[in-house]
């Protein structure tokens, strides 16, 4: 299994309350992703990094900040979290190549009450 | 905006029938075709295509791309109730210096004996 660990795993926390996700990796690959996974939705693309310091958006953003100040980590954070972001979090990695499978995380699970 | 479309969304069969799901995907930029099976936790990957024509196996699964007509199809022969899971298609595109992947929604494979 690649090296991406999560945490926590599972997490429940109040509206309003700033929330952060860690991604880190053991595999030195450029490329690290944020997606949630929501029922009838999918996976979608919250934020991506390809490379230190450098981050874009995805298609699902709105709320949602991140940081990557080292190869290995990438940080998730929910500024003030809401019930719409109840959701499971998977962090993803790839290598540092195009066309290289990307790897995902055991995920964790936010519920927001 | 980048699109992959799965169908059937769900799918029930017997043990031993042979299955096959589709992906279809409007992507700027394309670079691969990926398949994904995900079970109660993190996707874990399956097969990359990258090219038209050339079929991908690995066991009773196979994969093909069609690169002109933007789908690929996943086969599952004598299907066993342990290939019950969510198959996900995810196509990636590269761009300035990115490589994101656009997941579709998934198809829900349950296998009954």
């Amino acid at each position: 299994d690649a090296g991406i660990t999560q945490s926590p795993r599972h997490k429940v926390t109040e509206t309003g309350t700033p929330v952060t996700l860690r991604c880190h990796q053991t595999e030195n690959h450029r490329y690290m992703y944020w997606y949630r996974q929501d029922p009838g939705h999918g996976l979608r693309l919250i934020h991506y990094s390809y490379g230190v310091k450098d981050t874009d958006k995805g298609e699902v953003s709105d709320g949602y900040s991140v940081s990557r100040s080292k190869t290995e980590d990438f940080l998730l954070t929910l500024e003030s979290a809401t019930s719409s972001q109840t959701s499971v979090y998977f962090c993803a990695i790839s290598g540092n190549r195009a066309n290289t499978e990307a790897f995902f995380g055991q995920g964790t699970r936010l519920t927001v009450v | 905006e980048d699109k992959v479309v799965q169908s059937p969304l769900s799918l029930v069969v017997h043990e031993g029938d042979t299955v096959t799901l589709n992906c279809s995907y409007e992507v700027t930029n394309f670079r691969s075709l990926l398949w994904y099976k995900q079970e109660k936790k993190a996707p874990t990957f399956l097969f990359m295509l990258t090219s038209s024509g050339i079929e991908k196996k690995s066991g009773r699964l196979s994969s093909i791309l069609d690169k002109k007509e933007l789908f690929s199809i996943l086969n599952i022969t004598a299907t066993q109730t342990g290939d019950s899971a969510i198959y996900l298609c995810a196509a990636s595109n590269s761009g300035a210096g990115s490589y994101q992947l656009t997941f579709g929604k998934g198809t829900k494979l349950s296998v009954i004996p």
